[in-house]
């Protein structure tokens, strides 16, 4: 069985860091792109980056980029989100995501963690 | 970055109805299009991928169609468990982009 379970979400001041992980078990990991999506309360769902099984392409979306880190470690089926100088717009449930093998269609997310709550205010 | 635009945002059903909704390309996406389905407080689920294909386990009165940059989701016979939101998605790009979702309420 697929399992994706997330954890290292909470309550962080602006400007500060967090380090979200996602455990993934039930599947060949390292054969997978990988993503993390968000959701703010009550708004819809925001992609926010991916990796591929190597680790050598990261793609991020533009409101993240040069303050959150993608990463993955194969040996340990684990993947990363290392978010610097949060804001309180970053306040979002997280979700780690399986995409596909295949570039085309690496963004098709046929499983999903429970989410880990973010939350960035003073 | 490709937009994704559903319509409508929220839409008022009742069980057993047809229900369609549309999701718009700001580009064509040939047919690198998914649906998904969320409940509150739960992850999303996939429902359609590649704008037609079901995903493994989900009811056949859920179909997907389109191609290039018009898609659709119908449901054929709206069910209880069906009242949720959907999203549309599009995988063409690296950097994926989801649409605003269409919240389904019962009347």
């Amino acid at each position: 069985e697929v399992q994706l379970v997330e954890s290292g979400g909470g309550l962080v001041q602006p400007g500060g860091s967090l380090r979200l992980s996602c455990a993934a078990s039930g599947f060949t990991f390292s054969s997978y792109w990988m993503s993390w999506v968000r959701q703010a309360p009550g708004k819809g769902l925001e992609w926010v980056a991916n990796i591929k099984q190597d680790g050598s392409e990261k793609y991020y979306v533009d409101s993240v980029k040069g303050r959150f880190t993608i990463s993955r470690d194969n040996a340990k089926n684990s993947l990363y989100l290392q978010m610097n100088s949060l804001r309180a717009e970053d306040t979002a449930v997280y979700y780690c995501a399986r995409g596909g093998i295949a570039v085309a269609g690496s963004s098709t997310f046929g499983y999903w963690g429970q989410g880990t709550l973010v939350t960035v205010s003073s | 970055d490709i937009q994704m635009t559903q319509s409508p945002s929220s839409l008022s059903a009742s069980v057993g109805d047809r229900v369609t909704i549309t999701c718009r390309a700001s580009q064509s996406i040939s047919s690198y299009l998914n649906w998904y389905q969320q409940k509150p407080g739960k992850a999303p689920k996939l429902l359609i991928y590649a704008a037609s294909s079901l995903q493994s386990g989900v009811p056949s009165r859920f179909s997907g169609s389109g191609s290039g940059t018009d898609f659709t989701l119908t449901i054929s016979s709206l069910q209880p468990e069906d009242f949720a939101t959907y999203y549309c998605q599009q995988s063409y790009s690296t950097r994926s982009t989801f649409g605003q979702g269409t919240k389904l309420e019962i009347k």
